[in-house]
Parts: structure tokens; C-alpha cells; sequence
């Protein structure tokens, strides 16, 4: 099966910088993938990473380690709506069916960004 | 807005009750994805299709089904209702089983009573 943990809850200045972690167990990995979820509200996608290393897109960037099972999502410059829950999902082939997959999600950071 | 359309946004029902949840993925797209989130809980994957197959299923139950279309949208049933089945429902769709990131509707907040 497979296995993601991420810290239930964060808290950060405005402005500052935040790091988000998320470690995993999988069989078949096929790629990472970030999701902003507000309250009551569906998830939006933020990043995907498949490979090793950074990808930066604006003020989000995330990194992965396959080798480690661990990838992080580093928010800059918070604002007040950056307030959200922050989803690590990960993407793992099913064994014996060629190209099914199954698209498994943490419990999700809670992310508070105060003044 | 995604492009992923859900109905009903809310569902009020009785236990004992069954009820039927409708998706219409993006243009497009062939995979279709299921996931009920309780209150302040994690998403949890119930079942996915790709295009009008099922591909995978998660915890769902047994009073649970669901089924895609030829026209691609789905349909998540929930038979014989219990309190516990109060949550959002959400339908995903992507445009393959692969390497791509799936689109969420607005869900559908199920209340049992």
C-alpha cells in the first residue's frame, strides 16, 4: 500500500518563507503532486514532480528525492491567502495493469499565515 | 473554474436512504476519479475509471458503486445511508491514466440525518 505523511499543521509570518514537508512509501511511483485545498472548497493543482529536483513556478517551488521518498513545497513571500491546507499526493502504477494508476492523498498541512 | 462539473452541490437525506451523485469531467478527459473527505479529514480515493473501465478502488464500500458512462461522465451511488457517510464528495478527471494532474469539481456536500 502506500503511505504519506505530511505535518498536520503550520503556522508563519506574512512575507516570510514556509517549507512544507512530505515523506512517502510507495511501490510503482509515478510522479508527485502538490494541491491547495481551502476550506470546504475542491483542491487545486500547484506542482508535479516526477524526477529528481526543484521545479519553480512563481512564488511556489517543490522538490522531490526518490531515492529519501520525500519532497517538500516552499511557499515565499506568504500572504493572508496563502491560508489553505496544503494536499501531497502521489501517483504509483498499479501492478499488472500497464498504465492504471492510482492518485493517493495525504491529510493535508494546514498552513496559517498570520501578520 | 475547472472544468469538472458536479451535482448536486448539496444533498440532504435520511438514513437508510440512497442517493446519486453525478460528475461531468473535463472535454477530454478519460479518467475519472472519486474521493470523500469528511469533515477536517484527508481526501480518501474511492474509485477510478478510465474511460468507462474501472482501473482502481480504494476503501470503498460495499453499500458504494459507481459506474462511467459512454459519454464519459460518472455516477457514485450510495445505498442503505449511514451518519458516517456525511462528507464532500469529490469527482477528479484527467486527461489520461498517466503522468498528468487531475482537475477537481466543487464537490458534493452529502448530509445524512
Amino acid at each position: 500500500g502506500q503511505n504519506i505523511d505530511q505535518p498536520t499543521e503550520m503556522t508563519a509570518t506574512e512575507g516570510a518563507i514556509v517549507q512544507i514537508n512530505c515523506t512517502y512509501q510507495t511501490s510503482g511511483f509515478n510522479g508527485l503532486f502538490w494541491y491547495q485545498q481551502h476550506a470546504g472548497e475542491a483542491p487545486t493543482f500547484l506542482s508535479y514532480n516526477v524526477l529528481d529536483g526543484l521545479e519553480e513556478k512563481g512564488r511556489f517551488s517543490s522538490f522531490l528525492s526518490r531515492s529519501k521518498g520525500y519532497s517538500y513545497l516552499l511557499l515565499k513571500e506568504l500572504q493572508m491567502k496563502d491560508s489553505a491546507s496544503y494536499l501531497c499526493a502521489v501517483r504509483a502504477l498499479l501492478a499488472g495493469t500497464g498504465t492504471a494508476s492510482k492518485l493517493t492523498f495525504g491529510t493535508g498541512t494546514r498552513l496559517q499565515v498570520t501578520l | 473554474d475547472s472544468g469538472v462539473t458536479q451535482t448536486p452541490k448539496h444533498l440532504i437525506t435520511a438514513t437508510g436512504q440512497r442517493v446519486t451523485l453525478r460528475c461531468s469531467p473535463r472535454s477530454g478527459d478519460l479518467s475519472v476519479y472519486w474521493y470523500q473527505q469528511s469533515l477536517d479529514q484527508g481526501l480518501q480515493f474511492l474509485i477510478h475509471y478510465y474511460n468507462g473501465e474501472e482501473r482502481a478502488k480504494g476503501n470503498i464500500l460495499e453499500r458504494f458503486s459507481a459506474q462511467q458512462f459512454p459519454d464519459l461522465h460518472s455516477e457514485l451511488n450510495l445505498s442503505s445511508l449511514e451518519l458516517g457517510d456525511s462528507a464532500l464528495y469529490f469527482c477528479a478527471s484527467s486527461v489520461s491514466s498517466g503522468n498528468t494532474e487531475a482537475f477537481f469539481g466543487q464537490g458534493t456536500r452529502l448530509t445524512v440525518v
